[in-house]
């Protein structure tokens, strides 16, 4: 079945660094989400990908689909406080979301 | 209500016990979820309603888990002879639809197995 690789596991950043999070499928995806979930929280949805090559920017966010629809990528412009949590991709599958290991960011301030 | 809510919140039983989670979707939800999310881990996926119709199950670990949605709307997941590997938080998602839309989440239940 299809799977869906995440790396890095954790990220420290001092505020104000960048972060990124990088997600690969086994796969051709039909589409790609983005979650964040807060310590103790439970998964928020952030964005959705749909095209080959697709760009879409949240304020400091910038995700990016792959031309092959097989990874994706969650960028952070100068981290705050507030950016931390872990945060997720999920590949869609049958109906099904498959989620990532997620990435762990914690900001020093 | 506003959003999936599931209940309870925290459940600990004791190992061989059975256990009940509920799970109330969004209404007018037509597929409903439900993930196992171990500490430090990504949601893995368990079970997929469509209506009452489940979909999906190769995601429930063993036959000691069994999960239900009779009428399309409330749905229970239920643990048989629970066992220590069992404790995670479980969590239950509904969406619009399919597979182009994003899902909603629940607060959970913590299942500790003691």
């Amino acid at each position: 079945g299809q799977q869906v690789m995440q790396i890095p596991q954790y990220q420290h950043v001092q505020e104000g660094e960048d972060f990124t999070t990088y997600c690969n499928s086994s796969t051709t995806l039909s589409n790609i989400q983005w979650y964040k979930q807060r310590p103790g929280g439970h998964p928020v949805f952030l964005i959705q990908l749909v095209k080959s090559g697709e760009v879409k920017k949240q304020k400091r966010l910038t995700f990016q689909f792959g031309e092959a629809k097989k990874n994706s990528s969650l960028h952070i412009t100068a981290t705050q406080t507030t950016d931390v949590g872990t945060y997720f991709c999920a590949g869609n599958q049958g109906g099904k979301l498959i989620f990532g290991q997620g990435t762990e960011l914690s900001v020093k301030p | 209500g506003a959003g999936v809510s599931q209940s309870p919140r925290y459940k600990v039983a004791k190992r061989g016990q059975d256990v009940a989670l509920r799970c109330d979707p969004i209404s007018g939800h037509v597929s409903l979820f439900w993930y196992q999310q171990a500490l430090g881990q990504g949601p893995e996926f368990l079970t997929y309603f469509q209506n009452e119709a489940q979909l999906d199950k190769s995601g429930l670990p063993s036959d000691r888990f069994f999960a239900e949605r009779p009428e399309g709307s409330v749905s229970t997941l239920k643990i048989q002879r629970t066992q220590q590997e069992d404790s995670a938080v479980y969590l239950c998602a509904s969406r619009v639809l399919g597979g182009s839309t994003e899902a909603f989440f629940g607060q959970g239940t913590r299942l500790t197995v003691v």
